[in-house]
């Protein structure tokens, strides 16, 4: 069960682009479509933004997408916000009924 | 409105015990599977275990397998986790979390386990 692994750190300028990868095996990220995505401010609970690999849950914006090839998946966030600055972890599924989170990246707006 | 609200953290020596709860409402606990998820100070997300919805499934991390047991009251929409043998490693903050389809979509604020003498 080990971490999937996410660059430590991502930015953009306001209304740019940041995308994060998340890689791991065939036995979680390339095995299963249950990979999600989740919004931590600091001192705060996370927050779903991205589940089954691309699908977004009601009240989050559009500009969160996901997507997944192979091993890596990816959280791209389209028009940076000042309010998208946060940590960012993804999950996912990893066979008998167990689960794996990435590492974890910090996102700055610059 | 989903609320998730967890109780039970505390001071615990090295190898004591303490059981954690998470009290649900506003949806049909009974149906959802549940989840635990941690976070030492300063450190990432770290996945727990899971109990699917009549508790008659469960999975645990390696790092708590055979120390710590989740369990769930549907009659009284409670999560429980009980944890044993607990190891100065085992400090964080305990969340627990509401699953759909593979993702936990609703997440309590969390309650804090410190183990140390």
């Amino acid at each position: 069960q080990s971490a999937l692994t996410q660059p430590p750190s991502a930015s953009g300028s306001p209304g740019q682009s940041v995308t994060i990868s998340c890689t791991g095996t065939s036995s979680d990220v390339g095995g299963y479509k249950y990979v999600s995505w989740y919004q931590q401010h600091p001192g705060k609970a996370p927050k779903l933004m991205i589940y089954e690999v691309s699908k977004g849950p009601s009240g989050v914006p559009d500009r969160f997408s996901g997507s997944k090839s192979g091993n890596t998946a990816s959280l791209t966030v389209s028009g940076l916000q000042a309010e998208d600055e946060a940590d960012y972890y993804c999950s996912s599924y990893a066979g008998s009924n167990n689960f794996v989170f990435g590492t974890g990246t910090k996102v700055t707006v610059l | 409105e989903v609320q998730l609200v967890e109780s039970g953290g505390g001071l615990v020596q090295p190898g004591g015990s303490l059981r954690l709860s998470c009290a649900a409402s506003g949806f049909t606990f009974s149906s959802y599977w549940m989840h635990w998820v941690r976070q030492a100070p300063g450190k990432g997300l770290v996945w727990v275990s899971r109990i699917n919805s009549d508790a008659s499934s469960t999975g645990y991390a390696d790092s708590v397998k055979g120390r710590f047991t989740i369990s769930r009251d549907n009659a009284k929409n409670t999560l429980f986790l009980q944890m044993n043998s607990l190891r100065a490693e085992d400090t964080a903050v305990y969340y627990c979390a509401r699953e759909i389809s593979g993702a936990k979509d609703y997440w309590g604020q969390g309650t804090l386990v410190t183990v140390s003498s």
